[in-house]
């Protein structure tokens, strides 16, 4: 139980272009879905929270208009990455939390290589 | 400074050796603290979480040690095996927030 996919698992694109990485838990409902991203041999870093019906709740240095969050259903949150560019290429993983469940307790996705050219 | 410090950054070991991995932190106040293994190119996967009124937890051949007063952690893999390498993250939270290490990199060789 508590698998959490992401689509695609790898993509490249080029500069300019906007890329959409979409987020299921498969086998719970997730009122709250978390984006992190990953440089390489680095930690992850925390880029915003989505809770379920309502809008994001990004981190400082995030900015909101470049990285469009939506979580429209219990199951399914996207993260469109707009206008992107080679500095974007990084690892994207994706969390959930299961409803009725601590905000902590959180699954992560497999990830999404993005690659910018 | 990152709140949370793991160390080594990386580690080699042969396989059926034991580890010991190090988690350092100053997050206060502290709520609990979680070690993920993250296999390359993959997600985190939760291997235990620890309160603060407990020192050790054991999952399997991994076992996981937390002092909160001197604010150490520390994961013991034991008779290590080939597919135990992959990076190791400490995650401490507090309250909403959750303070992710930087990871040590494990690699076993046969």
């Amino acid at each position: 139980g508590a698998v959490v996919s992401q689509h695609p698992s790898r993509v490249i694109c080029k500069s300019g272009t906007s890329v959409k990485i979409e987020c299921r838990s498969l086998d719970f409902q997730a009122t709250t879905m978390f984006w992190y991203r990953q440089f390489p041999k680095q930690s992850l870093m925390l880029m915003a929270t989505s809770n379920e019906g309502s809008k994001a709740t990004y981190e400082q240095g995030v900015e909101k208009d470049k990285f469009l969050i939506n979580h429209a259903s219990l199951t399914l949150s996207t993260l469109t990455v707009t206008s992107a560019h080679p500095e974007d290429s990084s690892f994207y993983i994706c969390s959930a939390s299961p409803a009725g469940g601590p905000w902590e307790t959180q699954y992560f996705g497999p990830g999404t290589r993005l690659l910018v050219l | 400074k990152n709140q949370v410090e793991q160390s080594p950054q990386s580690l080699i070991i042969l396989e059926g050796k034991n580890c010991t991995l190090q988690c350092n932190y100053t997050v206060s106040p502290f709520s609990n603290l979680r070690w993920y293994k993250q296999d390359t190119g993959r997600g985190p996967v939760s291997l235990t979480i620890m309160t603060f009124s407990e020192n050790t937890k054991s999952n399997g051949r991994y076992t996981a040690t937390l002092d909160a007063d001197t604010k150490q952690s520390s994961l013991h893999i034991t008779a290590s095996q080939l597919s135990d390498s992959a990076s190791y993250i400490c995650v401490v939270r507090q309250w909403h927030d959750m303070r992710f290490g930087a990871g040590t990199r494990l690699t076993v060789k046969p």
